[in-house]
């Protein structure tokens, strides 16, 4: 029964530096979002999968995020090039996807988030 | 044009009263839905409740129920009897359309909830 889980809890970084983010999605669940805070923010939409749809990737701020979602599984988000302003918490939900109707079905499950401090 | 609008930042109340939060939305699409959020210091997300467009009536979940007003596109948020615990920010957010289209939900800028003793 285990919840949402997100590696690492907290990244440093330097400014251009690379980093991944990781994302372990409740078992069963099809869909899984990945959102963003800044500080004293609500979230921000980056990137959403559906089961073996192509992602929506409308929410990515620039072309340097991607992520990709293993074997419908575990999701990556990358962030190329870090700049001081990708700075925020980086949080992870999933949900059981879009059939039904009712909290059941709509809720998503977040994740603890990975915070990302650039230097 | 916002999509989730919390106009109140930051609320206080005292402990065993009752405190509504705010919340409006923006959409042109009939089937939606709309949840709040709290959000503790420690930073984890917990789903409160939840209300369909098309619900007839307001969600309640123990402490919490929903106002909801379609009409008026506000959807907000009332806690009775608060507690010390219920210190938190609070997220209004909307999922819009039905289907296998996005579902990713869109929030508002939050508010935050202190209880006093």
């Amino acid at each position: 029964g285990a919840g949402v889980s997100q590696s690492p809890s907290n990244k440093v970084t330097e400014k251009g530096k690379d980093v991944e983010l990781r994302c372990d999605p409740i078992s069963g669940h099809t869909a899984l979002y990945w959102y963003r805070q800044s500080l004293g923010q609500g979230l921000e939409f980056l990137i959403y999968f559906q089961g073996n749809s192509a992602p929506d990737k409308s929410g990515l701020p620039s072309d340097r995020f991607s992520a990709e979602r293993t074997g419908g599984s575990v999701s990556t988000l990358t962030i190329q090039r870090t700049q001081q302003e990708d700075s925020a918490v980086y949080l992870c939900a999933s949900s059981l996807g879009p059939r039904g109707q009712g909290s059941s079905y709509n809720e998503q499950f977040f994740g603890p988030g990975t915070r990302l401090t650039v230097l | 044009a916002q999509k989730i609008t919390q106009t109140q930042p930051g609320m206080f109340v005292q402990e065993k009263e009752a405190v509504t939060l705010d919340c409006t939305y923006d959409t042109s699409d009939p089937s939606y839905g709309l949840f709040w959020y709290k959000q503790p210091s420690s930073g984890e997300m917990i789903f409160l409740i939840y209300q369909g467009s098309y619900d007839q009536q307001n969600a309640t979940e123990g402490r919490y129920s929903l106002n909801f007003q379609k009409a008026r596109k506000s959807a907000n948020l009332v806690i009775s009897a608060s507690q010390l615990g219920d210190s938190a920010m609070y997220f209004c957010a909307m999922r819009e359309g039905r289907g296998t289209g996005r579902r990713a939900l869109t929030f508002g800028s939050g508010t935050r909830l202190q209880v006093q003793p």
